[in-house]
């Protein structure tokens, strides 16, 4: 595997489920990134790591919990979600925090019934 | 104002046109200028990075940054159908935290 990885590529799930959505990069990168991406809306930034600590929570609701074990690997924790947290949940990775590329996953279409 | 703003568009333009999408920024202070594409259905993909002032060509892509005037643009020669897209527009800004803040996209679609 090459790049950035994301699964489950679609997700369905229920107000009550919980669910998580997995991300690995294999860029040997440092910092991990979550977007939100909504329809007609412009990509939010959720989280970001760097060397696995969390650097920037972007006022996210508590639902969503993300962990990174590895500068490899990035989850996020889905619980008790709403109807409007269905989007593309997208990740994303770059070498160091900053100035640099980003490079972004598949994405994961989540649909919230 | 929102901090990258976008012409949503759809920016309409023939086949072998040269094709102008432009994005503003709100932050004086940023310093890395980025242009995303995106597929339908599909996550963006990085077209062009420019952090200093001019222009920078790749191909048929050419990026221009103005950070006096707060303007990046990103121009498209021999324009062709396989352009149709959306093309977003990211800034990191002066805190260069890593935070990369996205425009909501131009579409463009290219008419044979």
């Amino acid at each position: 595997e090459t790049g950035v990885t994301q699964t489950p590529r679609h997700l369905v799930m229920g107000m009550t489920n919980k669910k998580s959505l997995k991300c690995e990069q294999h860029l040997g990168h440092n910092a991990m990134y979550w977007y939100k991406q909504s329809a007609k809306k412009p990509l939010e930034l959720m989280f970001v790591y760097n060397f696995k600590e969390q650097t920037e929570n972007n006022s996210v609701p508590s639902r969503f919990s993300p962990e990174c074990p590895n500068s490899s690997h990035l989850f996020l924790h889905l619980h008790t979600l709403q109807p409007e947290d269905s989007a593309l949940y997208l990740c994303a990775s770059s070498t160091v925090l900053g100035m640099e590329t980003q490079y972004f996953g598949p994405g994961t279409r989540l649909l919230v019934l | 104002q929102k901090e990258v703003e976008q012409n949503s568009g759809p920016l309409s333009v023939p086949e072998g046109a040269i094709a102008s999408l432009n994005c503003t920024y709100s932050d004086r202070g940023s310093q890395s200028f980025f242009w995303y594409r995106q597929y339908s259905g599909k996550s963006p993909e990085l077209i062009m990075s420019i952090y200093s002032n001019g222009d920078k060509e790749d191909g048929r892509f050419t990026a221009q940054l103005n950070k006096a005037s707060q303007y990046v643009s990103l121009l498209i020669r021999d324009s062709q159908p396989s352009d149709s897209a959306t093309y977003l527009c990211a800034v990191v800004g002066a805190s260069n935290t890593g935070k990369l803040i996205f425009g909501q996209g131009t579409t463009l679609q290219v008419k044979p």
